[in-house]
């Protein structure tokens, strides 16, 4: 089994304040996937990566893929409290497992932004 | 936008109890996935289809079959539910390189 090691685990923070959270793995990705996830609701995909070095913004959020392509980190500016919940980072590791979707999740970051 | 529907947000069963999940999509992908989700351990995958009546090992399969008759469809059988098999149970399609869930099983097994 591949191993996708998130880190903060949780993360308790005040509107505005800025946040990384990173994603690590001993294995080279194929791609990779950020995903939010809320309570009660499935996880929804916010941006794949391919390429080494590459680098993808969405609004606040900050994407980066590591040269190696062994790490991701997630960047958000002036945190919102819409932006709480469970972020994810998924990878597939051969171009078979991309073939068949077949991602591997870490654990998470659990965020939290107060008002 | 991709539609994958879960046929219960929640379930409570009996130990020894055979569960089915039910799981449809309306978007024609081929492969289809069930993953669990808990605390501390992320998503990890059960089982998974790429096509009619094809099934793969995931991580997990333990205790868990899969039926998929139909290609939007994609059933999860708990032969005899026991109570490590509570957990949050998420369906998803995928394409290219992304995986599209429904909204999530709650289930309790008593």
């Amino acid at each position: 089994t591949q191993l996708l090691e998130q880190s903060p685990q949780f993360l308790s923070i005040q509107e505005g304040e800025n946040l990384t959270v990173y994603c690590n793995s001993s294995s080279v990705f194929s791609s990779l996937q950020w995903y939010r996830q809320e309570p009660g609701e499935g996880p929804v995909l916010l941006v794949t990566v391919v390429t080494g070095g590459e680098v993808k913004k969405l609004k606040r959020l900050t994407f980066q893929f590591g040269d190696a392509r062994k790490d991701s980190s997630l960047h958000i500016t002036a945190a919102q409290p819409g932006d709480t919940g469970l972020y994810l980072c998924a990878g597939a590791f051969s171009p078979q497992d991309w073939d068949f979707n077949k991602f591997y999740f870490g654990s998470g970051t659990k965020l939290n932004v107060k008002p | 936008d991709v539609k994958v529907t879960q046929s219960s947000r929640y379930l409570v069963k009996r130990t020894g109890e055979k569960v089915f999940l039910e799981c449809v999509q309306d978007m024609d992908h081929e492969n289809m996935f069930w993953y669990r989700q808990d605390p501390g351990l992320g998503l990890r995958l059960i089982y998974f289809s790429y096509d009619v009546k094809m099934k793969e090992k995931g991580d997990i399969p333990e205790g868990y079959s899969v039926s998929r008759e139909k290609k939007e469809r994609f059933s999860l059988i708990l032969e005899s539910a026991s109570t490590n098999q509570t957990s949050m149970y998420l369906c998803a399609t995928g394409r290219g390189t992304e995986a599209f869930f429904g909204q999530g099983t709650r289930l309790t097994v008593v």
